[in-house]
């Protein structure tokens, strides 16, 4: 079993649309929870991040983690064409060492 | 300034050629990555420097050479490259030795013949 775990995609919704975009994990020392937003061509962009269990809003973002069950999602209200966009979800664990691990990204279309 | 600054932001090379991937940050932040991402993939990390030494090394072939001149610069240097080593690289840097929150600079894409 990987480490990270992200549903594949792509994924096409129209405009207005609530999506929910998850990541299941294995590893349970994962304590920061990150959700990157990258651009064609572009980098990754920092979009939520969450330490531990919780939920953590901002606009029309909003990031849960549930370490019980070792599962993160991020929801998107009121979905936009710009933010078609591929949604990288990432982990690390607490330490001097510690490094990201991403899920494989999925691909997120908004139709107008 | 919340800018990571990569150039060029395209590069072409033969097998033969030398050449070096540059990166700047104005963050104030001490630590600063390599990451390579082929298309359709996630990033995978290369070197890390914290505090302008090399703390990580993903056992990354030695034809890719990092250097850390200042903690503002981050420097890749190129040499007898694969075409399977073209890919998007990428830069990134945090505030400290703390991985979660990564600026990325928007990378060089780099195509070997």
């Amino acid at each position: 079993q990987k480490e990270v775990e992200q549903d594949p995609g792509p994924l096409s919704v129209p405009e207005g649309a609530i999506v929910s975009l998850n990541c299941t994990y294995s590893n349970s020392a994962f304590q920061y929870f990150m959700w990157y937003r990258q651009y064609s061509r572009k980098g990754p962009e920092l979009l939520m991040y969450t330490y531990s269990s919780g939920n953590k809003e901002d606009g029309r973002f909003t990031a849960q983690v549930d370490k019980s069950s070792k599962y993160i999602s991020l929801f998107i209200r009121d979905s936009q064409p710009s933010d078609s966009a591929t949604y990288l979800c990432a982990m690390s664990e607490s330490g001097a060492n510690s490094k990201l691990t991403f899920g494989k990204g999925i691909t997120l279309s908004v139709r107008p | 300034d919340t800018e990571v600054t990569q150039t060029p932001k395209h590069l072409v090379m033969g097998m033969t050629n030398k050449k070096s991937l540059k990166c700047e940050q104005h963050m104030g932040h001490r630590a600063m990555y390599w990451y390579k991402q082929k298309a359709k993939k996630p990033p995978e990390l290369m070197f890390v420097y914290s505090y302008e030494k090399l703390s990580i090394n993903e056992s990354v072939p030695s034809r890719f050479s990092p250097e850390c001149p200042n903690s503002s610069l981050l420097n890749l240097h190129l040499h007898a490259l694969q075409p399977e080593d073209s890919a998007l690289y990428l830069c990134a840097s945090s505030q400290a030795r703390v991985s979660e929150k990564l600026f990325f600079g928007s990378g060089t894409q780099l195509s070997v013949l």
